[in-house]
This record gives C-alpha cells, sequence and structure tokens, in this order.
C-alpha cells in the first residue's frame, strides 16, 4: 500500500532556510502536495507539484521532486516566526477524487 | 466566501452519548472527507464520500457513522461505541470527477476543525 513518511521535528532560527523532507512509497502517484496546519486550525494547501516535473517554486517555497529515489522536499527561505506550524506532504495515487495519503507531518519550530 | 464549515469548533460529550458533528462546504464540491486527529499521528481517515448518497469507511470507521444526503452536507456522528473519542476532527472537499480542466480533482481543501473532548 501507499506510504508518506517525515521527520517529525524540524527547528530553525529565523531568517534561515527550512528544508522538510518527504519520502513516498508509490510510484504511480500523479501529484504531490504540500500542507500546512497552524495551532488549532485545519490544514492549508501551500502548493502541489506534478509528478513529471522536478521543480517548482512560489515566492519563498521551493519544492523539489526525486522521482527516481520517491523523495520530495520543500524549502522555505528566509523562514520567519510565522512559519512555525506542521507540515504535511501527500500524495495523490490516482487521478481522480480518491483521498489523498498523508505523512505524519514536520512540526517547524523557527527560533528568533 | 466559498468554503467549508465545522461547527461548533468545541464540543464536550459525556461518555455514552452520540455526537454529531458537522460540516457544509459551498464549493460544488462532489467529494467529501472525515479525518481524525491526535498528537503525533497526523490524520486518519474515518470516511469518505464521492458522490451524494454513496460513502465509503476509511482506515479507522468503527464507531463512527456518516451520511450524505446533500451534496453540501457531510455530517459524522460518533457513536458511543467509539472507544476513545477525544481528538480534533477535520473535514475536507474535493471537486471530484467533474471538476474543471484547471482544477486538480483530488486537490482536497479542509475545514477549521472541531475539537471533541470526551468528559
Amino acid at each position: 500500500g501507499e506510504d508518506v513518511e517525515q521527520s517529525l521535528f524540524l527547528s530553525v532560527r529565523e531568517g534561515d532556510s527550512s528544508v522538510i523532507n518527504c519520502t513516498y512509497t508509490d510510484s504511480s502517484s500523479t501529484y504531490l502536495y504540500w500542507y500546512k496546519q497552524e495551532p488549532g486550525a485545519g490544514l492549508q494547501l501551500l502548493t502541489y507539484i506534478f509528478s513529471n516535473m522536478d521543480m517548482k517554486q512560489d515566492q519563498r517555497l521551493t519544492v523539489l521532486l526525486n522521482k527516481k529515489d520517491k523523495h520530495l522536499s520543500l524549502r522555505i527561505a528566509d523562514t520567519q516566526t510565522g512559519d512555525s506550524a506542521i507540515y504535511f506532504c501527500a500524495e495523490s495515487p490516482y487521478s481522480g477524487n480518491t483521498p489523498l495519503v498523508f505523512g505524519k507531518g514536520t512540526r517547524l519550530s523557527v527560533i528568533a | 466566501d466559498g468554503g467549508i464549515t465545522q461547527s461548533p469548533k468545541y464540543l464536550f460529550r459525556k461518555e455514552g452519548q452520540n455526537v454529531t458533528l458537522s460540516c457544509e462546504q459551498n464549493l460544488n464540491h462532489d467529494a467529501m472527507y472525515w479525518y481524525r486527529q491526535d498528537p503525533g499521528q497526523g490524520l486518519r481517515l474515518i470516511y469518505y464520500s464521492q458522490i451524494v448518497n454513496d460513502f465509503q469507511k476509511g482506515d479507522i470507521a468503527e464507531g463512527y457513522s456518516v451520511s450524505r444526503e446533500k451534496k453540501e452536507s457531510f455530517p459524522l456522528t460518533v457513536t458511543s461505541a467509539q472507544k476513545n473519542p477525544t481528538a480534533f476532527y477535520l473535514c475536507a472537499s474535493s471537486s471530484g470527477p467533474r471538476g474543471g480542466l484547471l482544477e486538480r480533482t483530488d486537490t482536497q481543501y479542509f475545514g477549521p476543525g472541531t475539537r471533541l473532548t470526551v468528559l
């Protein structure tokens, strides 16, 4: 079955770059997603990347995809205290509206 | 404003009581989902529905029930059979098979969540 793995914690200093990593198992995944969850809130879609791309950039966010190694990363440039949250990686096993498969989330702590 | 609403934000229940959590969306999405979130365990899928009057069990459906009588609404009932119901519950929706060409049909959008506490 599908599985998505993430490290549970990451701590960075304000102004540094953060890199959150994710590995997945389903080689037929079509899209991969990054969501952000602030304390006590729902998940907010940050970005997604199609499996035939290897990079996508959106302002301070850069997503890198290594399809051969099934490795996805999210880089946040100039990390701010407001970036402190839990970040979830998710894969879409098929095209269509089947449920996404989520990792357990990486808690990012930004130290001022 | 289009979006997904969940109510109430906080809910307290006595042991042995059933309780229903509300989820409504005005995004015209076909598919809706319920997840449970516990600390350190990420999201676990309870039930999902791809179309009105149809739904499927997720990974942890025992002790829960759902209905999908309207496209906009997907209420979740936590029954007394659920042994450890205290958790944060998240509802989501996605456009489904009739989504537009420019929209990923499986991109899920989440509500703000309901925190259920059993006393």
